[in-house]
């Protein structure tokens, strides 16, 4: 199976700030990865597909990029909704994985 | 608005059993795979079971395999996970999810990939004596 590593596993942030967050596969998953934002009490949200294609609706500000197996997303100018749980998720024909997660918080 | 509404959960013992249900609305269900994805109190997304189109292709996590099994019902536009010899570990809020495909490849060497574009807000299921 396909294991899925993210760092951090947290981190603080300040309003307006640039944050990356990290995720690695254990083998190659070519750029077939998602990212995630789950806020407590409500449905995670799809932000990113295919490494770096935006879902519709989810502000430019946030954007991914990588290939193989390290991938990174990146959320610029920093607001205060953007608070909550990233990850980051593999998924081909037969299973998919999520990764541990990054908790975001702001200063 | 797709709107994926999960049902069934609640408070089971040990061995015991359980079945979710999840009903999707203003969706041509049949065109879509499902998934079901849990969160344990403290602990972060698993996936745990997906079901393609027709329901004839399922697939499942390791630690669920053999004691879940998931299935839908194309005219009720529901899918269900029925939940058998229960563990502590299982006790999580279950999440269903509907599943879009990135197709890459060429006839007849298709690969399929999922992501979950549309999620219910999910049903507490607690195991415990």
């Amino acid at each position: 199976d396909i294991q899925m590593t993210q760092s951090p596993s947290a981190l603080s942030a300040s309003v307006g700030d640039t944050v990356t967050i990290t995720c690695r596969a254990s083998q190659s998953i070519s750029s077939w990865l998602a990212w995630y934002q789950h806020t407590p009490g409500q449905a995670p949200k799809l932000l990113i597909y295919d490494a770096s294609s935006l879902e519709s609706g989810v502000p430019s500000r946030f954007s991914g990029s990588g290939s193989g197996t390290e991938f990174t997303l990146t959320i610029s100018s920093l607001q205060p909704d953007d608070v909550g749980t990233y990850y980051c998720q593999q998924s081909n024909s037969y299973s998919s994985t999520f990764g541990g997660g990054t908790k975001l918080e702001i200063k | 608005e797709v709107q994926l509404l999960e049902s069934g959960g609640g408070l089971v013992q040990p061995g015991g059993s359980l079945r979710l249900s999840c009903t999707a609305s203003r969706i041509t269900f049949s065109t879509y795979a499902m998934a079901w994805v849990r969160q344990a109190p403290g602990k972060g997304l698993e996936w745990v079971s997906s079901v393609r189109l027709r329901g004839d292709s399922t697939y499942y996590a390791d630690s669920v395999k053999g004691r879940f099994t998931i299935s839908r019902d194309n005219s009720k536009n529901t899918m269900y996970l029925q939940m058998s010899s229960l563990r502590a570990e299982d006790t999580a809020v279950y999440y269903c999810a509907k599943e879009r495909a990135t197709i890459s490849g060429v006839v007849p060497n298709l690969h399929y990939y999922y992501y979950m574009d549309v999620w219910g807000k999910g049903t507490t299921v607690t195991v415990s004596s």
